[in-house]
């Protein structure tokens, strides 16, 4: 079945610096490609999407690019804020038409 | 009210209680969802409710028991639960054709 691996983490960062955190999927056909932030005491938010190969998105500085020859979608952000804390979910769906989420990847980042 | 809210956002129960998960949205979507959120594991869809009709259980015990009165309103019932089932419930919803899902806060659940 479809399913997501995604680093594991804890992350932790200094304001500024460059993140990345690494996710890969496993996945019949072309799923659709997300990131879910979660903030702390908060339901999931949507982050960004992709819907086919070599689509880039992004919102609020995060990036992810869709790359299907390496089943990847990795978010990256060039400088980090506190107020970037939060456990960050890749996410795919694809012909079921459900969500499949990873374990999610916590970020700390330290002023 | 915007969005999607759940209600309460923190219970205690004990195994031989019975209580009721409440979530409601605001967005006028058609399809609801129930997921469990425990620590170090995926989320686990446990329903989805189109158009107030289940279309999926995944192999959920059926201790826990959902209820869509309207496409407004999930309710997901709970009873004689276990230790195991203490996790963060969360609540969604979307639009049919559209892929977001939005989500509610959750509610942490603890099981004595």
């Amino acid at each position: 079945g479809d399913s997501v691996t995604q680093m594991e983490g804890p992350v932790t960062l200094s304001e500024e610096a460059f993140l990345t955190i690494n996710c890969t999927y496993t996945a019949t056909g072309y799923p659709s490609l997300f990131w879910y932030v979660q903030y702390p005491g908060e339901g999931l938010q949507l982050l960004l999407k992709a819907t086919k190969a070599d689509d880039k998105g992004s919102n609020k500085g995060f990036e992810a690019t869709y790359r299907k020859e390496t089943t990847s979608f990795h978010l990256e952000k060039g400088s980090v804020q506190v107020s970037d804390s939060a456990v960050y979910f890749c996410a795919l769906m694809g012909g079921s038409e459900k969500l499949v989420f990873g374990k999610g990847t916590k970020l700390t980042v330290n002023p | 009210e915007t969005g999607v809210t759940q209600t309460p956002r923190h219970l205690v129960m004990g195994m031989t209680n019975k209580k009721s998960l409440k979530c409601e949205q605001h967005l006028g979507h058609n399809a609801m969802y129930w997921y469990k959120q425990s620590a170090k594991k995926p989320l686990e869809l446990m329903f989805v409710y189109n158009f107030k009709e289940q279309t999926e259980n995944n192999s959920v015990p059926s201790r826990f028991s959902p209820e869509c009165p309207n496409s407004s309103h999930l309710f997901l019932h709970l009873h004689t639960l276990q230790p195991e089932d203490s996790a963060l419930y969360l609540c969604a919803s979307s639009q049919e054709g559209l892929l977001e899902q939005y989500f509610g806060p959750g509610t942490r659940l603890t099981v004595t």
